[in-house]
């Protein structure tokens, strides 16, 4: 059963600060996805990652992979206060249904 | 196309009824999936369509719930006989898988609390 790790679950950051969520994931799969969600929202796509070495980047955030590690990276660079939501990372069945399995998610608070 | 719909947006419902919710996903897209999320976790897959058939169905899909997709359109998620431990969040995403890339765009949900 594949499962999606994110670590830290709470993040409490200052503005102008970077800082790193991790994804862990256990089975091999080579689409990562990163969502956000903001309080009593929908979930927004920010980025998909198709193969190793992977690294996309919008605005403040960049997203990384490296599918041997099974670990999937979202930076944040000189952290704004609109960026404050919950972050997700999902992970893609490789048996073309592409149902997501997802991350428990990492709650971003930017501190003015 | 003004992205996934769906209704209604909160649903109150006593222990043992039925409650049924729809999702419009977006008019192109031929996948279309169900998930649940509760508070503090992250969504988790509940069922799946491409078209109007229904392909795959997670285990947490006891038999109190059914899904449908009549026409390949909008879909409805039934649960019959509510419980308390129904009480969540329920997304609906829908997709048009284009290669390697299907990326799931979410609807804001349903949130459905059981008394």
């Amino acid at each position: 059963e594949l499962k999606v790790e994110q670590n830290p679950l709470f993040l409490s950051m200052q503005e102008g600060k970077n800082y790193t969520i991790y994804c862990n994931y256990s089975t091999t799969s080579d689409r990562l996805y990163w969502y956000r969600q903001d309080p009593g929202k929908s979930l927004e796509s920010l980025f998909v990652l198709l193969s190793n070495g992977a690294v996309k980047q919008e605005g403040r955030l960049m997203a990384s992979l490296d599918t041997k590690a099974r670990l999937s990276t979202l930076h944040i660079t000189a952290a704004v206060h609109d960026l404050s939501a919950t972050y997700f990372c999902a992970v893609g069945s490789n048996f073309g249904n592409e149902k997501l399995t997802f991350g428990t998610g990492t709650r971003l608070t930017i501190i003015p | 196309d003004t992205g996934v719909s769906q209704n209604p947006r909160h649903k109150i419902t006593k222990r043992g009824q039925n409650v049924t919710f729809r999702c419009d996903p977006i008019s192109e897209h031929n996948r279309l999936y169900w998930y649940r999320q509760t508070l503090g976790q992250g969504p988790e897959f509940l069922t799946y369509f491409q078209n109007e058939a229904q392909l795959e169905k997670s285990r947490l899909l006891s038999d109190r719930f059914s899904a449908e997709r009549p026409k390949g359109s909008f879909s409805t998620l039934e649960i019959q006989r509510t419980e308390q431990g129904d009480s969540a969040m329920y997304l609906c995403a829908s997709s048009l898988a284009l290669g390697q890339v299907n990326i799931q765009y979410f609807g804001a949900g349903t949130r459905l609390s059981v008394l």
